[in-house]
C-alpha cells in the first residue's frame, strides 16, 4: 500500500503522560499536514511542513505539542503532559506541491 | 478562505443521483471549490475541485453557478458505500504556499437501500 500511513492507529494514555504519533507520507510528497478531529466535527489544521521545514502552526498547537519532520520524509507529532481535552483523532495528510491532499487513517487518542 | 454553508444531513436512495448543495457567497476570484468526503473511521478523501467551469471525474460531477456563490456536488448513482460526511471547502490556488484545508461541519449523507 503506497498511501499515507499512521502509527499507532489507537492510543490510550493516562493524563499527564507523553505520547508520540508517526506519519509516513506518500513517497515524494513534499508537503505534510497534521489535523485534529474531535467527535462530530470536521478536521482542524494543526501544522504543515514543506520538506523538513515547519512553515505554519495553528493557534491550536499549544506549547505541549511539537511536530518534526527531520529528513523531509516521515513526521512525528508529540504531545507532552496529555490532558483529557487532547482526546481526538489525529490525521496526517500529504501532497505534492499544492495538489490535493491525501489523508491517512488517523491515530485515535484517548486520554483517561 | 471563504466560509461555506452546507445542510447538516440528507438521505438519498441507492441507485439514484445525490445532489449535495454548498453555499459560498463570499468566495473570491482566486478561490477554488473543493469537495472531500469522510467515510466512518477513515481519513478524508479528495473527490473533485473546480474554479469556474463544471467538472466531472470518475467519482462525481461539480456544478458551479455562474456567479460562483454556490455549487452542487452530484453523485450520479449513489451506492451504500457513498454513505459519508461530505465537506465543501473553499481555498486559494492549490499551488499557493501552505494551503491548509479549512473544514466546516459538512453534510452527513446516508444512502438507503
Amino acid at each position: 500500500d503506497t498511501g499515507v500511513s499512521q502509527n499507532p492507529r489507537h492510543k490510550i494514555t493516562k493524563r499527564g503522560q507523553n505520547v508520540t504519533f508517526r506519519c509516513d507520507p506518500i513517497s515524494e510528497h513534499n508537503r505534510l499536514y497534521w489535523y485534529r478531529q474531535t467527535l462530530g466535527q470536521g478536521p482542524e489544521f494543526l501544522t504543515y511542513f514543506q520538506n523538513e521545514a515547519q512553515l505554519e502552526k495553528s493557534r491550536l498547537l499549544s506549547d505541549r505539542f511539537s511536530a518534526e519532520r527531520p529528513k523531509g520524509s516521515f513526521s512525528t507529532l508529540e504531545i507532552q503532559r496529555t490532558e483529557q481535552g487532547d482526546s481526538a483523532m489525529y490525521l496526517c495528510a500529504s501532497s505534492l506541491a499544492g495538489d490535493e491532499q491525501y489523508f491517512g487513517p488517523g491515530t485515535r487518542l484517548t486520554v483517561t | 478562505d471563504a466560509k461555506t454553508t452546507q445542510p447538516p444531513s440528507m438521505d438519498c436512495a441507492e441507485g439514484r443521483a445525490a445532489n449535495l448543495p454548498c453555499n459560498h457567497s463570499t468566495i473570491s476570484g482566486n478561490e477554488y471549490v473543493y469537495w472531500y468526503r469522510q467515510i466512518h473511521s477513515q481519513g478524508p478523501q479528495y473527490i473533485i475541485h473546480g474554479l469556474k467551469n463544471n467538472e466531472t471525474n470518475e467519482m462525481a460531477s461539480l456544478i458551479i453557478t455562474e456567479d460562483r456563490k454556490s455549487s452542487t456536488l452530484i453523485l450520479p448513482h449513489a451506492t451504500l458505500r457513498d454513505t459519508a460526511v461530505y465537506y465543501c471547502i473553499v481555498r486559494v490556488s492549490p499551488k499557493a504556499a501552505g494551503n491548509k484545508l479549512t473544514f466546516g461541519g459538512g453534510t452527513r449523507v446516508l444512502v438507503k437501500p
